[in-house]
């Protein structure tokens, strides 16, 4: 079945340094992947997502490239700002899921100044 | 943007009482979903639903039941609660499988 894997649980970084965080994913269909963020007791919201293998996707300063080779879409961020400490889901849909998305369990990111 | 408002906002509730969990959602999307997420988890699917009057069982639909009974209306039931449920809930909406998930404030629900 379809499953979702973030292997960093938690990633502590000083403000300024770029950031990676993994995703990798397992499905037998053609995929649509997601980043959502979540900041302290707020609600996720996407944060940019990707069908196209190989093509790079931005938004407010992260990027991920979904490489349909390796089952990637690691999340990259250039300089990390304090405001980016959040949690950070990787997610996973495609044609068989019945409109269900499959989250990874989430990755910690906290800035320090 | 779209809307999803989910009440209550807190509650607390006594063991094997009966809680309810409403939402609503503004998108007229077809789709609608009940997530849990404790400390330091991920989000947990429960329920979800297809559009007025289907529900279909999550990863982990034991102990709660849903409902769907208008396109704007999702409920979360919980029939006879248990300590083991508290937990912070949340609802989201969406039109298919390419497209964003939704989702409310949530739900932060303590059994005692």
């Amino acid at each position: 079945g379809d499953s979702v894997t973030q292997t960093e649980g938690l990633v502590t970084l000083t403000k300024g340094l770029p950031v990676m965080l993994n995703c990798t994913y397992q499905t037998t269909y053609s995929p649509f992947l997601f980043w959502y963020v979540q900041h302290l007791n707020e609600a996720p919201k996407l944060l940019l997502k990707s069908s196209t293998d190989n093509k790079r996707t931005e938004h407010q300063g992260f990027y991920a490239t979904l490489h349909k080779s390796s089952s990637s879409f690691h999340l990259q961020k250039s300089s990390v700002q304090l405001s980016d400490s959040a949690l950070y889901f990787c997610a996973l849909s495609d044609h068989d899921s019945n409109n269900r998305i499959f989250f990874g369990d989430g990755t910690q990111l906290v800035v320090k100044p | 943007e779209a809307a999803v408002t989910q009440s209550p906002r807190n509650k607390v509730a006594v063991t094997g009482g009966k809680v309810t969990l409403s939402c609503n959602q503004t998108n007229n999307h077809n789709n609608m979903y009940w997530y849990r997420q404790d400390t330091g988890h991920g989000l947990r699917l429960i329920h979800y639903s297809y559009g007025a009057g289907s529900t279909e069982k999550g990863d982990i639909p034991d102990g709660y039941k849903a409902s769907r009974p208008s396109q704007e209306n999702f409920s979360l039931i919980l029939e006879l609660a248990t300590p083991s449920q508290t937990s912070v809930y949340f609802c989201a909406s969406g039109s298919g499988t390419e497209d964003t998930q939704y989702f409310g404030p949530g739900t932060r629900l303590l059994v005692l």
